[in-house]
């Protein structure tokens, strides 16, 4: 079965604070691919990144950072010195490579405070 | 802006009736899918068209279709309504059909079932 598990439901933390957000996947697939996306209030969803099951290095932008590894199955998103526009749900998902549907996992409410 | 239209924003309409949602992708995608994301249910697909013929199917119930058209536009229909069906749909596009292109999506058609 695939599935991805995003254990936090909700996090809170003070603005400038890191923030880490987890992600856990299943699945029997060799080749695969993993996305954040991001829901703000106004309900849109914005993508962030995507990987693939081949490329586990490590990915920077501005202040956002994901860590894939692979043996754990983990594709987890750091914000770094959050900021109250950061507030909002954040949805991990993974792709299968053979079919262009997500599945994603239940998501993640992350709420910065001034 | 993803690029990617859907309309309405908004539509309330009573249990046993019909709806459709209309969806533009982005110019020069090719495919489009249908999630529902309810509250129970989180964000679930439902339908990925091609180039206008269905490619995947996920868990969408047998009084929902959808069809592509020529022109890549793609409309999702709703038939008797139940107030179970309450929920956001989007539509997202992609360049292909496989799970390795970032599918970018539009700002859902809210449905209200009274």
């Amino acid at each position: 079965a695939q599935k991805v598990t995003q254990a936090q439901t909700e996090i809170s933390v003070v603005e400038k604070e890191d923030v880490t957000l987890d992600c856990v996947y299943e699945t029997r697939d060799t080749t695969y691919y993993l996305f954040w996306y991001k829901q703000p209030p106004s309900g849109e969803l914005v993508f962030l990144i995507r990987r693939n099951s081949f490329d586990e290095q490590n990915e920077i932008s501005g202040r956002y950072s994901w860590n894939f590894q692979k043996s754990t199955s983990s594709f987890n998103f750091t914000i770094t010195a959050s900021q109250v526009v950061d507030s909002a749900v954040y949805f991990c998902a993974l792709g299968p490579s053979n079919t262009g549907k997500l599945i994603f996992g239940q998501g993640t409410t992350l709420q910065v405070k001034p | 802006d993803s690029g990617v239209t859907q309309t309405p924003k908004h539509l309330i309409t009573a249990t046993g009736q019909r709806v459709t949602l209309r969806c533009s992708p982005r110019s020069g995608d090719l495919s489009v899918y249908w999630y529902q994301q309810s509250l129970d249910q989180g964000l679930q697909f439902l339908i990925q068209y091609y180039n206008g013929e269905e490619r995947a199917k996920g868990n969408i119930l047998e009084r929902f279709s959808a069809q592509q058209f020529p022109d890549l536009h793609s409309e999702l229909n709703l038939s008797s309504l139940e107030l179970g069906d309450s929920a956001l749909y989007f539509c997202a596009s992609s360049a292909w059909t496989g799970g390795i292109n970032e599918q970018f999506f539009g700002p859902g058609t809210r449905l209200t079932v009274l």
